[in-house]
């Protein structure tokens, strides 16, 4: 898979607009860009995907770079509850999806009140 | 809707003991299974992943196996436990087929080995 670079933490005041950036410069062109975020203690949870254009969902928008060698999750309006460990990750479609995810350190994001 | 059940929430076990996770999910049929680690302060990592009843795949050799007797049970077991396997163990279901890489996890299992 192609490797994601991320910072290590950000901070944001609650209700301003945070923007998440994920460099991955070898990103091929079958390779879909994922967003999943880790609450405290709890598992993952799948936030947005996409390949070239940007996306938008109830959770968060997708920026994607035109080279695609970058992309940016947009939280248009962060709550406390948005407070996670945010992650960026690449894969390939195979066929059938079957193998899992890998994770890196992902950006921990703090939102302060 | 579906559910994914994980349990215990919490485990503390001695060092060189057995150990049985479970998973069930529900509300979806022949679904992808998988089985994660977290160890502390570190990132998640693919230990298992299970494509139909009995066929299980591999990613980490280590102390652990699993074992998917029915079509939503995924069942993570040692016969010895190390200290190394402290975490939190977390099993996720995706659906078959999707180019999407759409996993959803359960509550986890925080195993302490004493």
């Amino acid at each position: 898979d192609a490797k994601t670079t991320q910072p290590n933490s950000m901070e944001s005041n609650e209700e301003e607009p945070v923007h998440l950036p994920c460099n991955h410069s070898t990103i091929s062109g079958t390779d879909y860009i994922h967003w999943y975020r880790q609450l405290p203690s709890q598992g993952p949870e799948y936030v947005i995907h996409g390949l070239t254009s940007n996306v938008n969902n109830r959770m968060a928008s997708l920026a994607i770079a035109e080279d695609r060698k970058s992309s940016t999750l947009i939280l248009h309006r962060a709550t406390l509850r948005d407070a996670a460990v945010y992650y960026c990750i690449l894969r390939e479609y195979s066929g059938g999806g079957a193998d899992g995810l890998t994770f890196g350190k992902g950006t921990h994001l703090i939102i302060q009140p | 809707s579906q559910t994914i059940h994980q349990w215990p929430a919490t485990l503390v076990q001695p060092v060189g003991s057995p150990l049985s996770l479970e998973c069930t999910v529900e509300g979806t049929s022949n679904p992808n299974l998988y089985w994660y680690r977290q160890a502390a302060g570190r990132g998640l990592q693919l230990l298992f992943y299970s494509v139909g009843i009995g066929q299980i795949s591999s990613e980490v050799p280590q102390n652990l196996s699993a074992s998917r007797p029915q079509d939503r049970q995924f069942i993570l077991s040692s016969k010895k436990l190390l200290l190394s396997d402290s975490g939190f163990y977390l099993c996720a279901w995706s659906v078959p087929g999707q180019i999407v890489y759409e996993q959803y996890f359960g509550p986890g299992t925080r195993l302490t080995v004493t």
